[in-house]
């Protein structure tokens, strides 16, 4: 199986622009979840879709929102962009068998400079 | 909301030692706590989980103890090798997909 993709790996923008990344979870993953990156502060939680409804979320301002296609297919926007937001992206699928609890398999991520 | 602690921030030790990473965290809902490892440049990857229902798991030289009372959990890789060398995720969730991980370690093991 073809592992997680996104799209682009790399990005370069300036404050105040929007950006909209994409992630394609693995063939048949339903769950799609989101993180931010920084060396200080790790792994953030963004939010996670499952059946184009989302679940949860995190602590991110409004600026960061996200939607999940009907083939599980997820994009990320993040608007009015601030030099804070320079991170590596990363997405995480998920199969999502009821009542058990299930590996995250991670994308390879999108690295966002904002200048 | 959940706040998942890590430490050591960094850990260098001589290969063929043991390393031993601890997470503590404060949602004692909590039941799943996965172990992610990250190699420079690349993805996290799961290396290890443990449910609380059980105390202790092994896979070869890694085991992930857990302690509920008391809130913590440990990551022990014993005969470490150079390609240990990475950053390692600890990680805490209540349910569903919704994971808390802590700051990360980065290990280093020295030949």
């Amino acid at each position: 199986k073809a592992g997680v993709t996104q799209t682009p790996r790399y990005l370069i923008k300036t404050r105040g622009q929007q950006v909209t990344l994409s992630c394609s979870p693995i063939s048949g993953h339903r769950s799609v979840s989101w993180y931010q990156q920084t060396p200080g502060q790790g792994l953030q939680f963004l939010f996670e879709y499952f059946s184009e409804t989302q679940r949860n979320k995190g602590n991110f301002p409004g600026r960061f929102s996200g939607r999940q296609f009907s083939n599980s297919r997820s994009e990320m926007n993040v608007s009015t962009l601030e030099l804070g937001d320079s991170a590596l992206y990363l997405c995480a699928s998920s199969l999502v068998v009821s009542g058990s609890y299930n590996e995250q398999f991670f994308g390879p991520g999108t690295r966002l400079t904002v200048l | 909301g959940e706040n998942v602690e890590q430490h050591p921030s960094t850990l260098s030790v001589q290969e063929g030692d043991s390393a031993v990473i601890k997470c503590t965290y404060s949602d004692s809902a909590s039941n799943y706590f996965p172990w992610y490892k990250q190699e420079l440049g690349k993805r996290p990857q799961l290396i290890i989980d443990i449910r609380s229902n059980v105390g202790e798991k092994k896979d070869q030289r890694i085991a992930v103890t857990l302690n509920k009372t008391a809130k913590h959990f440990s990551l022990h890789i014993t005969e470490t090798q150079p390609e240990d060398s990475a950053v390692y995720f600890c990680a805490a969730s209540s349910g569903g997909q919704n994971f808390v991980f802590g700051p990360g370690t980065r290990l280093s093991v020295l030949p």
